[in-house]
């Protein structure tokens, strides 16, 4: 069974740091594309970030420079290194894997999400 | 960026009606354009990848079509387990961006 989750949000002053993670299971980790999506409180969604199994990353330009994709295929976990922190940094992080037997696409399955909340 | 303006914002319907939702995009797209589903509280989830694809799970009731720069999610007897929020989205370039949802609430 496949599996996602977040944990590592949290409740961060503007200008922090913080690490998300992101733990999967009941698939190849090391050969799929990840994805990092937020969704600030009562908005719609936000692709943020997304990693391919060779290393390449994109970012949304409004994180760039502040935020880390990366992977760790031996232990089958997804990060997103955030800092610089903002007010409107504050959404639910998912985590999203490809499609994969689902069928093409970025977003085939997701996590259930982390809280980050940035306020002083 | 590539703009996804979805219509209508909201919409009331009755459980046995059909709904329609259209997805406009301010440049082409090819056929990266999916349509997800995501309930108070919880997760998104996709329902059709590839413009027409259901993914599978999904009820045959949901259906996707369009092309190019305008797509359209259509879901036929709606059922009381599809009050939620929809959301497209294209793949084609970066940034990915996501239409910005469409409410289907109960008349």
């Amino acid at each position: 069974e496949v599996q996602l989750v977040e944990i590592g949000g949290g409740l961060i002053q503007p200008g922090g740091s913080l690490r998300l993670s992101c733990a999967a299971s009941g698939f190849s980790f090391s050969s799929q594309y990840l994805s990092w999506v937020r969704q600030a409180p009562g908005k719609g969604l936000e692709w943020v970030s997304v990693i391919y199994k060779v290393g390449t990353t994109h970012y949304v330009d409004s994180v760039k420079g502040r935020f880390t994709i990366s992977r760790d295929n031996s232990k089958n976990i997804l990060y997103l290194q955030m800092n610089s922190l903002r007010v409107e940094d504050t959404a639910m992080y998912y985590c999203a894997k490809e499609g994969d037997y689902l069928g093409p696409g970025p977003f085939g399955f997701w996590g259930q999400g982390t809280l980050v909340t940035v306020s002083s | 960026d590539n703009q996804m303006t979805q219509s209508p914002s909201s919409l009331s319907a009755s459980v046995g009606d059909r709904v329609t939702i259209t997805c406009r995009a301010s440049q082409g797209v090819r056929n990266d354009l999916d349509w997800f589903q995501q309930k108070p509280g919880k997760a998104p989830k996709r329902l059709i990848y590839a413009v027409s694809n259901l993914q599978s799970g999904v009820p045959s009731r949901f259906s996707g079509s369009g092309s190019g720069t305008e797509f359209t999610l259509t879901i036929t007897d709606l059922q009381p387990d599809d009050f939620a929020t929809y959301y497209c989205l294209q793949h084609n370039g970066y940034p990915w961006t996501f239409g910005q949802g469409t409410k289907v609430e109960i008349k």
